[in-house]
């Protein structure tokens, strides 16, 4: 059964580093592309970006600058790193494995809420 | 890249349809097939409920149906059941590898 985990501080400061991990089992993620998809309180869903295990990855052009996503093969997991953070950052934080490269997010963590606090 | 745009409520009586709009660009929506729908609760994660535009993935009732046009795809929900009231969200492929987010629609079984 494949399930997918992610895991990080609750609470991050502002202007520091949002740090998550997507921990993934009963699936490699050689097999799949992945991504990042983040829903601020009441609000609604924005695409952060995704990553190959190869290493390849994009993100949403408006985070672009402070946005960095990586894979680790060794631990079957994925992780996001999102620098310079406000309040607006505030969100509950998913990762998702897409369907193929271009498709779907076919199935989703179960999402973490970080708060940035100033 | 802009968020596709959605009406932010839709509402239905039980039995009957309702049909959610998405419209996009020539860029998201026009230009791809991977248009996607998620059915969301209170407090969950998403679901996925169509893909490629029509396909639903195994277990999704097919009371959920999705079409395209131009730059607009639409979900169409009939047979309203209680259960339905939830949140809708589409989602384009925006190539190279990016991807959109409309704003999302309750909807309301009254």
């Amino acid at each position: 059964q494949v399930q997918l985990q992610e895991s990080g501080p609750g609470l991050v400061k502002s202007s520091e580093t949002l740090s998550l991990t997507c921990s993934v089992s009963g699936v490699s993620i050689k097999s799949y592309y992945w991504s990042w998809i983040r829903q601020p309180p009441g609000k609604g869903l924005e695409w952060i970006g995704y990553i190959y295990y190869t290493g390849n990855a994009n993100y949403n052009p408006s985070l672009k600058s402070r946005v960095s996503i990586s894979a680790d093969t060794s631990k079957n997991q994925f992780s996001l790193k999102l620098m310079s953070v406000t309040a607006a950052d505030t969100a509950v934080y998913y990762c998702a494995r897409i369907m193929t490269a271009q498709d779907a997010f076919e199935m989703w963590g179960q999402g973490t809420k970080v708060t940035v606090s100033s | 890249q802009s968020a596709l745009t959605q009406p932010r409520s839709v509402s239905g009586s039980p039995g009957q349809s309702v049909t959610i709009s998405c419209t996009g660009t020539s860029s998201d929506v026009g230009a791809y097939i991977f248009v996607s729908w998620y059915q969301q609760y209170p407090d969950k994660a998403p679901k996925l409920i169509i893909y490629d535009v029509n396909k639903r993935p195994s277990g999704v009732p097919d009371r959920f149906s999705g079409s395209k046009s131009g730059n607009t795809a639409s979900l169409t929900i009939s047979g309203l059941q209680a259960e339905d009231e939830a949140d809708y969200y589409c989602c384009s492929y925006a190539g190279p590898y990016t991807w959109v987010f409309g704003g999302g629609t309750k909807l309301t079984v009254l």
